[in-house]
């Protein structure tokens, strides 16, 4: 277990709707990336959070949003679900050092299976 | 555009043989190449990574082997169990500068 958890589990919405999922990071880190992973597909990076800001996003929309707490734990926000939003949602923790650089490697949680109907 | 491109997509591997999963990138700045080992219902798990400084790295039955010139790493599991039935992404990043770019996976199947 590398001591990333998130929550819920599972979860069913239906079109439209918002969703939040959070994540508690390992301890000692402060850097929590998010990722979407689509059924049979590796994950895609959705962006990533470093001292309660955002450091980074990949190509998702303005509808998927985050926030980071001081104790480092995270939330994904979702607006808007679409059916194509269905998916596993992975955060990862890590801890970076100042310019950037990573101190460790990315642990990851096990995911909150998100399915939209 | 597919940064990091794995085959095959499935495997199928006596038990005691050889699993080997290929990568290719295409980003030059890439500088850090881990490969992650997932089961059913489970996150992602690092299993072993590489930096393009060497050519090879060996942590117990498994194996990374780098080519730069090429642009391609490739994981060997030897003496494949089948415990070691999972689903294997490769993925590199420039660290610090880029987040970690997964392969589609290859879904490992060692039968006895």
């Amino acid at each position: 277990e590398t001591g990333v958890t998130q929550s819920p589990t599972h979860l069913i919405k239906t079109r439209g709707q918002q969703v939040t999922l959070r994540c508690s990071s390992q301890s000692g880190h402060n850097t929590v990336s998010w990722y979407q992973q689509a059924l049979g597909q590796g994950p895609q990076f959705i962006f990533q959070y470093y001292r309660e800001e955002e450091n980074g996003r990949g190509n998702f929309p303005p509808r998927f949003s985050g926030l980071q707490f001081p104790n480092y734990s995270s939330e994904l926000n979702v607006n808007a679900l679409e059916l194509d939003d269905s998916a596993l949602y992975l955060c990862a923790s890590s801890s970076k050092i100042a310019g950037g650089r990573y101190y460790n490697e990315q642990f990851f949680g096990p995911g909150t299976r998100l399915t939209v109907l | 555009q597919q940064q990091v491109k794995q085959s095959p997509q499935s495997l199928i591997v006596q038990k005691g043989g050889i699993s080997i999963i290929n990568c290719a990138y295409e980003n030059t700045a890439f500088d850090y190449f881990p490969w992650y080992q997932q089961f059913p219902g489970k996150g992602p798990a690092l299993l072993i990574a590489i930096r393009p400084d060497v050519s090879e790295k060996k942590e117990g039955r498994f194996t990374i082997s780098f080519n730069k010139s090429a642009k391609q790493f490739s994981l060997h599991i030897m003496d494949s169990q089948p415990g070691d039935s999972a689903t294997y992404f490769c993925a590199a990043e420039s660290r610090g500068n880029t987040p970690l770019v997964f392969g589609k996976g290859t879904r490992l199947s060692v039968i006895a």
